[in-house]
């Protein structure tokens, strides 16, 4: 089953800009996931951050994780055409055993 | 080696054919799981084998049928498939802790 929701479901900026991603989840968690899926193709891992960690940076990558509100944020500077995909954010909890999927935000970044 | 490899690409098939999807990785993971991807929706979790032993999601039709020979190849025998079995089928490896899990390309299946 889904366990959060992400926002927006689709974004459209321009190269150079800067992408903000919204993930919201339901129950305690372990640690938070994020995926990077081009069209039909695997899902390949961006970052993850701890149920402790707050802020996280890879690269162009940054992500925020606020526990008391059951939110993380995924931003990426400076964008490129190559950074068009679909991006998912995907928990871990103790309970569940099993890493489950938010429903994903469709980036895309035009020339 | 950092990959999953998964066989075929592509598989179309009729309704009372019996067909089997592989994956295979060579990173000394506990931890195999099958995915289903339908268009623009996330990945839904339909088995692990986690150090040999089998987790389902009860809602998998018992058409899917996973098995794993050993710790580095996982397969996904299918029969008699609906139409709406149609989707990507990703296979994921991991250690089997809270880790990341390294997705293969996928299979794109389709059931006429």
């Amino acid at each position: 089953s889904q366990q959060g929701e992400e926002d927006p479901q689709a974004l459209s900026i321009q190269e150079g800009e800067n992408a903000t991603m919204n993930c919201s989840y339901k129950t305690s968690i372990n640690n938070l996931q994020w995926y990077r899926q081009n069209s039909g193709r695997g899902l390949v891992h961006l970052i993850l951050i701890r149920s402790n960690e707050r802020e996280k940076h890879s690269g162009r990558l940054r992500v925020t994780l606020d526990t008391s509100k059951k939110s993380s944020s995924l931003l990426i500077t400076a964008s490129r055409a190559a950074d068009t995909a679909s991006y998912f954010c995907a928990t871990f909890s103790g309970s569940a055993r099993q890493l489950t999927f938010g429903s994903g935000t469709q980036l895309t970044v035009l020339p | 080696d950092t990959e999953v490899t998964q066989t075929p690409k592509h598989l179309v098939m009729g309704m009372t054919n019996k067909k089997s999807l592989k994956c295979e990785q060579h990173m000394g993971h506990r931890a195999m799981y099958w995915y289903k991807q339908k268009a623009k929706k996330p990945p839904e979790l339909m088995f692990v084998y986690s150090y040999e032993k089998l987790s389902i999601n009860e809602s998998v039709p018992s058409r899917f049928s996973p098995e794993c020979p050993n710790s580095s190849l996982l397969n996904l025998h299918l029969h008699a498939l609906q139409p709406e079995d149609s989707a990507l089928y990703l296979c994921a490896s991991s250690t089997g802790g809270w880790d990341e899990q390294f997705f293969g390309p996928g299979t794109r299946l389709t059931v006429l």
